[in-house]
């Protein structure tokens, strides 16, 4: 089945200095990757799409100069964390989709990132 | 994309069948009903989907009403390793702008 390999899979970084995570589909072309983050004992909220070869879009309340995105091929979504403070400690989660059998999508999803700032 | 509910919490006894049941009363025709699951700690892992008909697969089954307002996931045979969140979503099919909005899932507890 369709892989989805994110990394790294846990960082501590320093509060103002920046991260970056990497999400990598394995054995399909993504035209589309999504972003999420989860925060202890909640559910998974959606921060942004991304699109290959054009600009993220961004779900409301999250800020595209904090989070950036970047789709620069068809395997490889990034997602830079800048200027981190505590607040942005959280569990990040990226996900590709594909068009499978049947005319619709399928979605998979990376293991996730635990982003600490101290 | 229609608006999912789902109990926050369900136990299970181990070797029992879980059966996890979510509501979707304003799913549109195009939508289809996505079932994902997350242990702790780790990405949403693909279980099953379905549009209208049941659907199974090695993992579960889908069970959909007739008027699509609601589903029902089964786990024939719980395990303790299917302790985790279970997630019920309504979601376009097709297009472009097709994503997943993740609702808050049911806690489902297997126990020994």
């Amino acid at each position: 089945g369709a892989v989805v390999s994110q990394h790294p899979s846990w960082v501590i970084c320093k509060s103002g200095t920046s991260v970056k995570i990497e999400c990598r589909s394995l054995d399909f072309q993504a035209t589309t990757m999504f972003w999420y983050r989860q925060f202890p004992k909640q559910s998974l909220m959606l921060m942004a799409t991304s699109n290959e070869g054009s600009k993220a879009t961004y779900e409301q309340g999250v800020e595209k100069d904090k989070f950036l995105i970047n789709h620069a091929s068809l395997t490889l979504s990034t997602l830079t964390v800048t200027s981190a403070h505590p607040e942005d400690s959280s569990f990040y989660i990226c996900s590709a989709r594909e068009l499978g059998w049947g005319g619709n999508y399928g979605y998979t999803f990376g293991s996730g990132t635990r982003l600490t700032v101290v | 994309d229609a608006k999912t509910t789902q109990p926050p919490s369900m136990d299970c006894a181990e070797g029992r069948a879980a059966n996890l049941p979510c509501n979707h009363s304003t799913i549109s025709g195009n939508e289809y009903v996505y079932w994902y699951r997350q242990i702790h700690s780790q990405g949403p892992q693909y279980i099953i989907h379905g549009l209208k008909n049941n659907e199974t697969n090695e993992m579960a089954s889908l069970i959909i009403t007739e008027d699509r307002k609601s589903s029902t996931l089964i786990l024939p045979h719980a395990t303790l390793r299917d302790t985790a969140v279970y997630y019920c979503i309504a979601a376009n099919y097709g297009g472009a702008t097709n994503k997943l909005i993740f609702g808050t899932g049911t806690l489902l507890a297997v126990q020994p």
